[in-house]
């Protein structure tokens, strides 16, 4: 069965602080992994997109690895702000079937 | 540009009552996903369509849950009669890509339904 494993389930961190979501899954025969951030009532933003061929996508302070041979993906946030407070969510595409983990809920205190 | 729109935002309804949702995905994205999301939990796929097809309704709970995209365009998802267990935010997406591969998904703010 294709899963999607997020750890860890919670993250509180002080401002400044980096830090490192993981995501994990099953089945290392993906298309694509796309994270995403839910703040609370709203939708799900697509923050980066990694193709099976890319090892690495960066946008400002956020940085996506995949290593599909391990079945991992991690989200670095560099000098992290009251701001980036949301949850994450790691979602894999396997041929057409797109599956969301359950996200990591980060709390940055100021 | 807009992006997906969802409404209504918030339904309240009596168990055994029916509702609908309404979504118009981003102009261009042929598309179209519907999601559930529990609380605590990543969204589910309910259904997906390309166009007015529905390519992908395996998890879609056919005997109360129906949608349609009659125009390829903006969809329904109607629950009838509700019970206790969908109370859930429901999520529209959309994409651009077609074919058999899913692009970059972009969301809806989704529409929490409370069953009482």
């Amino acid at each position: 069965k294709q899963e999607v494993t997020q750890i860890p389930a919670a993250l509180s961190v002080p401002e400044g602080e980096n830090l490192v979501l993981n995501c994990s899954f099953t089945d290392s025969a993906i298309y694509n992994l796309q994270w995403f951030r839910q703040d609370p009532g709203k939708g799900l933003t697509s923050l980066l997109l990694i193709q099976s061929s890319q090892r690495e996508q960066t946008s400002g302070r956020l940085n996506a690895s995949l290593d599909k041979s391990s079945g991992r993906s991690t989200l670095y946030i560099a000098a992290s702000q009251p701001g980036d407070s949301a949850t994450y969510l790691c979602a894999v595409l396997w041929g057409n079937k797109l599956v969301f983990g359950a996200g990591t809920i980060l709390r940055v205190k100021s | 540009e807009a992006g997906v729109v969802q409404s209504p935002r918030y339904k309240i309804i009596e168990k055994k009552q029916p509702v609908a949702f309404w979504c118009n995905p981003i102009s261009g994205h042929n598309t179209l996903y519907w999601y559930r999301q529990n609380l605590g939990q990543g969204p589910e796929l309910l259904i997906r369509y390309e166009n007015e097809e529905a390519v992908d309704d395996s998890q879609l709970p056919k005997d109360r849950f129906s949608a349609e995209r009659l125009k390829g365009v903006d969809s329904t998802l109607k629950i009838q009669p509700a019970e206790l267990g969908d109370s859930a935010v429901y999520l529209c997406a959309s994409s651009s890509k077609t074919g058999g591969a899913t692009g970059e998904l972009f969301f809806g703010e989704g529409s929490r339904l409370t069953v009482l």
